[in-house]
Order: C-alpha cells, then structure tokens, then sequence
C-alpha cells in the first residue's frame, strides 16, 4: 500500500523558516515526480511545488519563488520543502503528493494526510 | 496562468438523484483533468483523471467527460459518502492550477 506521512508542521513567526518532510512508502519514489500542494484554512488547494524523479528538476508556483526549496532523497524515499521568509498568508495545511503515473503526469494519487503550518506573531 | 472556474459553488442533492459538476478553463488543456474529492478532515482523492479515466476503486457512478475547456463530472445516483468538495485541476500548463471547488450537500 502506497502511503505518505508528512512531518515538520507547527509554528512560526514571520520571516522564519521550516522544513517540511514526506516519508514515503509502498512504492519506488524514484520512478514517480512528486509535489507539495496546500490549502489554506477554509480555503480551496493550491499546487505549491514540483520535483523531478531523480531530483534535478524543479517546479514552483510564483507565490513561493525564491522562498522555498523541493528536495528529495530517493535513498531514504523522503521528500522534502525548505520554507523561508515565511508570511502569514503561508498558513495552510500542507500535503505531498505522489503523481499518478510515471511520466509527465501531473496529477496526484494519492496524498498525505497533509501538515498544518501556522506563520503568526 | 490557466485559470480554472467550477460552478456551481455550492450544489444541493437529494440522495439518488444526479449530480452535475462543471469546470471550466481560461485556456485549452486537451485532456490533462483530473477530478478530487475531498470530505471533511480529510485529505483529496483522485477520482478521475485523463478527464474521463476512472481511478482504482472508483465507482462506476462517477464519470467525467469534456476536452479542451470544457469539463463535467456528473455523479448518476447520489450516495450519502458523497456530499463533500469536489475540485478540479489541469496539468497541461505550468503552473499547475486547481479550480475553486464545488460544494455537494444535502438537500
């Protein structure tokens, strides 16, 4: 059974940082690109970060340009999202996500259960 | 950015009747749909992707149909573990964009 359990949620001021992480299981994560998505509180989803495979590909939404970074480990099938500068419109529920197929298939089967970071002072 | 537009927002059912969801794109994205549902507390699920493709353990009374900018779910005969959200998404531009989501409830 594939299965993604996140980490690394909690508190944090603006302007700090955080890092997320994604255990991964059930599956080869080399073989399947993966991605963050969030959803603010009552808010709808949005996509947030892409990384390739191998690792050597990254994609991100501008809302997150610059301040965060996608990283995986495929030795230790962990996937990884380094937060900076953080903001308080960055609070949201974070879920990784494993594409459907191997490929340039980017939709998402299936998710975590998803890590609540919350930037207040 | 491709944006993507569902409507209704909020869309009232009795048990067994049929449910019709619409997402609309800003632009063509050939077939790149997928569909999520998502209930309270819960994380989304794949329900469709391909814009018509059933995913593993789906029910047959879940189908999506459209191409290009067009899209609709429809859900034949409601079930009570179906009132939930039900957001829509393309993965044929960067970035990737979901639409706002339409709410099934109880009517």
């Amino acid at each position: 059974e594939v299965q993604l359990v996140e980490s690394g949620g909690g508190l944090v001021q603006p302007g700090g940082s955080l890092r997320l992480s994604c255990a991964a299981s059930g599956f080869t994560s080399s073989n399947y690109a993966m991605h963050w998505v969030r959803q603010a509180p009552g808010k709808g989803l949005e996509w947030v970060s892409r990384v390739s495979e191998s690792g050597d590909i990254t994609h991100y939404a501008d809302s997150v340009k610059g301040r965060f970074t996608i990283s995986r480990d495929n030795s230790k099938n962990t996937l990884s999202l380094q937060m900076n500068s953080l903001r308080a419109e960055d609070t949201a529920v974070y879920y990784c996500a494993k594409v459907g197929l191997p490929g340039g298939y980017n939709w998402f089967d299936p998710w975590g259960q998803g890590t609540l970071v919350t930037v207040s002072s | 950015e491709v944006v993507m537009t569902q409507s209704p927002a909020t869309l009232s059912v009795s048990p067994g009747e049929r449910a019709t969801l619409s997402c609309r794109a800003s632009q063509s994205v050939n077939n790149n749909l997928a569909w999520y549902q998502q209930k309270p507390g819960q994380s989304p699920r794949l329900l469709i992707s391909g814009a018509s493709t059933r995913a593993t353990g789906i029910p047959a009374r879940f189908s999506g149909s459209g191409s290009g900018t067009e899209f609709t779910l429809t859900i034949s005969s409601l079930q009570s573990e179906d009132f939930a959200v039900y957001y829509c998404q393309q993965h044929n531009h960067w970035p990737l964009t979901f639409g706002g989501g339409t709410k099934v409830e109880i009517k």
